[in-house]
């Protein structure tokens, strides 16, 4: 079965710093891959998707994800990060034919100004 | 587009009422699912339909919480009787149900039993 581990619940970055969530993945055969930000009172908006297209894929918001398959990673980085980036980020795992997401536990996000 | 909604917004009831919460999938989506998000066990997975048809409920935490989608375009989950500890914020999310999509999330119910 996938899975996603996701380390350190509480990620604190001064604004105009780099963002950098680190995900990693479980999987017997290649994934699609997920991430998805949940701001306060509102539910889980994609963020970007990996579907076995370019390794490099470009999000909403200024955020991008690199697939490694040789780390088996997924990380998610924005170059400056801003006030409005507070919120919690979930990396989520899938199988072509599967429709069930695994989810990691989340990193919530705090900006410092 | 009309995304996934879910009603109601913010539920208050005593212990041992009956709650049913709603939800109306994105039109055209074949797949629908229902998730519980507390801070102590964080988002779990408690069921979810294809085609109208629960394909796995291990998730529901006990016999209290019942499932159902009589139709493409609307489900319920219902909790009968309710106690404190379903205290939670629910999710319904649905997709297009092939491979590799990614699922499109409500705004969630905050539930609250007294």
């Amino acid at each position: 079965a996938q899975s996603v581990t996701q380390l350190g619940s509480h990620v604190s970055v001064s604004e105009g710093a780099l963002v950098l969530l680190r995900c990693n993945y479980s999987s017997s055969v290649p994934p699609y891959l997920f991430w998805y930000v949940q701001y306060p009172n509102q539910g889980l908006q994609l963020l970007l998707k990996y579907t076995s297209a370019a390794t490099l894929v470009k999000g909403i918001n200024g955020f991008e994800a690199e697939f490694k398959k040789s780390e088996t990673s997924f990380h998610l980085t924005k170059p400056s990060a801003h006030m409005s980036d507070a919120a919690e980020y979930f990396c989520a795992v899938t199988l072509y034919g599967n429709n069930r997401l695994a989810f990691g536990k989340g990193n919530q996000v705090v900006v410092i100004p | 587009d009309a995304g996934v909604i879910q009603s109601p917004r913010h539920e208050v009831t005593e212990m041992g009422q009956e709650v049913t919460l709603r939800c109306k999938p994105i039109s055209g989506h074949n797949s629908l699912f229902w998730y519980r998000q507390t801070m102590m066990r964080g988002l779990e997975l408690l069921i979810y339909f294809n085609n109208n048809v629960p394909i796995d409920d291990s998730g529901m935490p006990e016999d209290r919480f019942s499932a159902k989608m009589p139709n493409a375009s609307f489900s319920t989950l219902k909790i009968q009787p309710s106690e404190p500890r379903d205290s939670a914020v629910y999710f319904c999310a649905s997709s297009p149900g092939t491979g590799g999509q990614p699922q499109h999330f409500g705004d969630g119910t905050r539930l609250s039993i007294l």
